[in-house]
């Protein structure tokens, strides 16, 4: 069965801090795998990643993927506390059209 | 850029009441998903649309239904409620022709069922 495992499942730091964010996952047939950001309403689109070691970069956010070794990273620099949300890892379905989400890492950046 | 729109925002009904979400995608885009989140859980997926047909089926109840209209919009119809459908309803869209698997998801409609 597909999978996404993320962790930690729970983060706190201080503002400044950087954080890096992980997911790993079984996924049969890999398309992509993608990042969304979660705050009070709906997952806000990061990236999409489809290629193994290529960053991809918004501000003080990247992530990157490995498929060799089936995980991805999410990094966020200088945080702040607009940061503080539910940092969503997902990738699209094989057999139907649904994005199947990992359980997601809950970041608290402290002010 | 213009989003996903979706309403409306907030929805309170009682119990056995009926409701109806609506969903209007990004422009040119031509595929509709419906999904659930509940308190502190991931967002279910419940039903697609592409070009105006059902395109999957996740696990939404026999009490709701949904369809997709000719401009696209779609809406989704929730009877019976129950005090369990309390819950987030997000649409997404997505261009399929695109080959991107990116779904853009809307703000959200927040049911409460009393």
């Amino acid at each position: 069965e597909d999978k996404v495992v993320q962790s930690p499942l729970s983060l706190v730091v201080h503002e400044g801090d950087t954080v890096t964010l992980n997911c790993s996952y079984e996924v049969t047939n890999f398309r992509s795998l993608l990042w969304y950001k979660q705050e009070k309403k709906a997952p806000t689109f990061l990236f999409m990643l489809t290629s193994s070691g290529i960053e991809k970069k918004s501000g003080r956010l990247s992530s990157i993927l490995d498929k060799k070794e089936l995980f991805s990273i999410l990094n966020i620099t200088a945080t702040q506390t607009g940061d503080s949300a539910v940092y969503l890892c997902a990738f699209p379905s094989n057999r139907d059209d649904k994005i199947i989400f990992g359980k997601g890492t809950r970041l608290h950046i402290l002010p | 850029a213009a989003g996903v729109i979706q309403s409306p925002r907030h929805l309170i009904k009682e119990k056995r009441e009926t409701a109806t979400l609506k969903c209007y995608p990004i422009p040119r885009h031509d595929t509709v998903y419906w999904y659930q989140q509940g308190p502190g859980q991931d967002p279910q997926f419940l039903i697609s649309f592409y070009e105006k047909m059902q395109s999957d089926k996740g696990s939404i109840p026999d009490r709701f239904s949904a369809q997709q209209f000719s401009d696209y919009h779609s809406e989704l119809n929730m009877s019976s409620l129950e005090l369990g459908d309390s819950a987030l309803y997000f649409c997404a869209s997505s261009l399929r022709t695109s080959l991107s698997d990116t779904q853009y998801f809307g703000p959200g409609t927040r049911l409460t069922v009393l």
